[in-house]
């Protein structure tokens, strides 16, 4: 399968712990995009990259959150002191720099307790 | 400010029969324009786009119709079929993808009658 993969499918967590979330984008797309869904919702941006150079951040993106592309590939996005309202799907998507197309992984469904 | 709008939240639909899904948008700076389809606990896959500078883009069943003067998307499926069932989202973007990606709407639940 060489499509957006992202780990792990679902998060169950206490209010005030950090979470970290894994996506691997498909290998040749340069550009990773982070989105959140809460029900009855869109998805949101939250940010993205271009190779491993995070280009925008939403202001939805608090300082609680941080995302990385260290080597331009894979990309995590960490949650700290987690709090009930960040409960949602976290979606990532990859595409080519040129495209406006993109495509979507399975998406991490956060739970907050 | 919602700068797509779906204002359907669900529509049902008999099977064989043309499923039309709408979408208007505020922002005048969208030039790209995309349908993405989502089922329960899966990621949203894109389904079909089309470019401002056409109004009409078809592929198979789906057909996507764009009126830029009155600034309404509709996507067409026929005929429908039950797997079409699912949670259809209209997306737009900025020349260039734009710095805030997609902009998407709330998303219509089609459902399809046997």
């Amino acid at each position: 399968d060489t499509g957006v993969s992202q780990d792990p499918r679902h998060k169950i967590t206490k209010r005030g712990q950090n979470v970290t979330f894994r996506c691997d984008p498909i290998s040749e797309h340069n550009r990773l995009y982070w989105y959140r869904q809460t029900l009855g919702q869109g998805p949101e941006f939250l940010t993205y990259f271009q190779n491993e150079a995070q280009l925008e951040k939403s202001r939805l993106l608090s300082d609680r959150f941080s995302a990385e592309r260290p080597k331009g590939s894979f990309s995590t996005l960490e949650i700290q002191r987690t709090e009930q309202g960040d409960s949602a799907m976290y979606l990532c998507a990859s595409s080519l720099v040129s495209a406006s197309v993109r495509f979507f992984g399975p998406g991490t469904r956060l739970t907050v307790l | 400010d919602q700068q797509v709008k779906q204002n359907s939240p669900s529509l049902s639909v008999q099977e064989g029969r043309i499923s039309i899904l709408n979408c208007d948008y505020t922002n005048s700076m969208f030039d790209y324009f995309l349908w993405y389809k989502k089922y329960p606990a899966e990621g949203p896959t894109f389904l079909i786009s089309i470019s401002s500078i056409k109004d009409k883009n078809e592929d198979g069943r789906f057909t996507v119709f764009l009126n830029k003067s009155a600034k309404h998307l509709s996507l067409h499926i026929v005929p429908s079929q039950p797997g079409d069932s699912a949670v259809y989202f209209c997306a737009a973007s900025e020349p260039g993808g734009g710095a805030d990606g997609l902009t998407f709407g709330k998303g219509t639940h089609l459902i399809i009658q046997p």
